[in-house]
């Protein structure tokens, strides 16, 4: 079945440094892709997608990459803030799934220290 | 736009009552949402996905007589645990979609957290 691996937490950076987040996939069809983020004691929030190969998603300086021929879609950031500091879960939605429900990845904690 | 609401927030309770969570699209109508239970420091597990208008489909595992599901409109559903007891404590996260395809994101409300005493 499908599935979502991200790296483990939690990740600790200082202000400022550039960020990553791995996260690799295995689907039996051509899914979408999603980062999301959860802030303490809060609900997801959507932060990016990607629909199809090659696909670059962004927002709010994070960006991600479908990558087909790596079954990849890290996350990535420049310069992180301490108020980025949260979970973050990558997901993806499968069309060969007719309910078409998220399957998410573990989720990655990130700290960031001023 | 795309707001998913959900109520309440927090709630605490005694063992033995039934608590109901209302989760509400605010500016679109979701013909599919969906309900996770979430514990602490851990993804989240989905519980069920439910469908406007017919009876919700649930995960395996997940007792459908105990976690009542309703869909009764495009813009509501609820998620009714019942005779709680405090292994049901854990927080409760829906989400609904907006429109049918499945590249479409899913919008989260904000949880409810559910503590059983």
């Amino acid at each position: 079945g499908d599935s979502v691996t991200q790296m483990e937490g939690p990740v600790t950076l200082s202000e400022e440094a550039f960020l990553t987040i791995n996260c690799t996939y295995t689907a039996t069809g051509y899914p979408s892709l999603f980062w999301y983020v959860q802030y303490p004691g809060e609900g997801l929030q959507l932060l990016l997608k990607a629909t199809k190969a090659d696909d670059k998603g962004s927002n709010k300086g994070f960006e991600a990459t479908y990558r087909k021929e790596t079954t990849s879609f890290h996350l990535e950031k420049g310069s992180v803030q301490v108020s980025d500091s949260a979970v973050y879960f990558c997901a993806l939605s499968d069309r060969g799934d007719s309910s078409y429900k998220l399957i998410f990845g573990s989720g990655t904690r990130l700290l960031v220290r001023p | 736009g795309a707001v998913v609401s959900q109520h309440p927030s927090w709630v605490i309770c005694k063992s033995g009552t039934s608590v109901k969570i209302e989760c509400r699209s605010l500016d679109f109508q979701a013909t599919t949402m969906f309900w996770y239970r979430q514990f602490p420091k851990q993804s989240l597990m989905l519980m069920a996905t439910s469908n406007e208008g017919s009876k919700a489909t649930y995960e395996q595992g997940v007792e459908k007589d105990k976690f009542l599901i309703n869909h009764a409109s495009l813009t509501l559903s609820t998620l009714t645990v019942t005779s709680a007891h405090p292994e049901d404590s854990s927080f409760y996260i829906c989400s609904a979609r907006v429109g049918r395809q499945f590249n479409q994101p899913q919008h989260f409300g904000d949880g409810t957290r559910l503590s059983i005493l």
